[in-house]
């Protein structure tokens, strides 16, 4: 069975500081990784996603994150923290074998908090 | 334009009473999402509907009946209302064209509390 995991409930950075958001994964084949935001009262936001190839992946507001297939693991990364970026990411898989379905699994999410 | 738009955003109704929650996306999307979050913020997929045929059904009571007039379109009616159903609910839509790759994209959620 599909799963992803976020080990860190919360994740505390100064701005200006580089911030890593963990997630490891656990599927069959090749997975589909997506990570997303989400700000206090508002809907999840699409940050960016690993289909295939390059294993460093770049997407919205500066966030970046790494595929390591050995380690099965996705993690966020962003060179420079903003107190803006605080918020609630999400780290979610796609097994392809049920890509028909296009149903995404969610991690339990970790809170950002980057602090002035 | 709002891509996912949901009504209503905010839903307060006693127990055992019986609430719609609508969902419209205009992004040409064919598969639609109901995913609920709890307090915990835990998100967890509830239903799935490409070109309005139900796809994906979780363990969900069946007081809970989606419906799906057209592709742009998915409701959630819930009968019954329990104090467990409060939550937030989220629509979301992609493309499945893209052979399961493309991105979800949220509606804003429906915050349910159950009195």
């Amino acid at each position: 069975a599909q799963s992803v995991a976020q080990p860190e409930d919360q994740v505390n950075v100064a701005e200006g500081n580089p911030l890593t958001v963990k997630c490891t994964y656990s599927v069959s084949g090749n997975p589909y990784l997506f990570w997303y935001v989400q700000y206090p009262n508002r809907g999840l936001q699409f940050l960016l996603k690993y289909i295939t190839g390059d294993n460093l992946v770049k997407g919205s507001y500066g966030f970046e994150a790494e595929f390591n297939k050995s380690q099965t693991s996705f993690h966020l990364k962003k060179p420079s923290a903003l107190v803006s970026d605080s918020a609630l990411y999400f780290c979610a898989v796609r097994d392809p074998a049920s890509s028909n379905t296009g149903k995404l699994i969610f991690g339990q999410g970790t809170t950002l908090q980057v602090k002035p | 334009d709002t891509a996912v738009s949901q009504t209503p955003k905010y839903l307060v109704t006693q127990m055992g009473n019986d609430k719609s929650i609508k969902c419209e996306q205009n992004l040409g999307h064919d598969t639609m999402y109901w995913y609920k979050q709890d307090s915990k913020k835990f998100l967890k997929i509830m239903f799935s509907y490409n070109n309005k045929e139900l796809i994906i059904n979780e363990t969900v009571p069946n007081r809970f009946s989606p419906k799906s007039p057209d592709k742009a379109h998915l409701n959630l009616h819930i009968n019954s209302l329990e104090l467990g159903d409060s939550a937030v609910y989220f629509c979301a839509s992609s493309q499945h064209g893209t052979g399961g790759t493309g991105e979800l994209f949220f509606g804003e959620g429906s915050r349910l509390t159950v009195l």
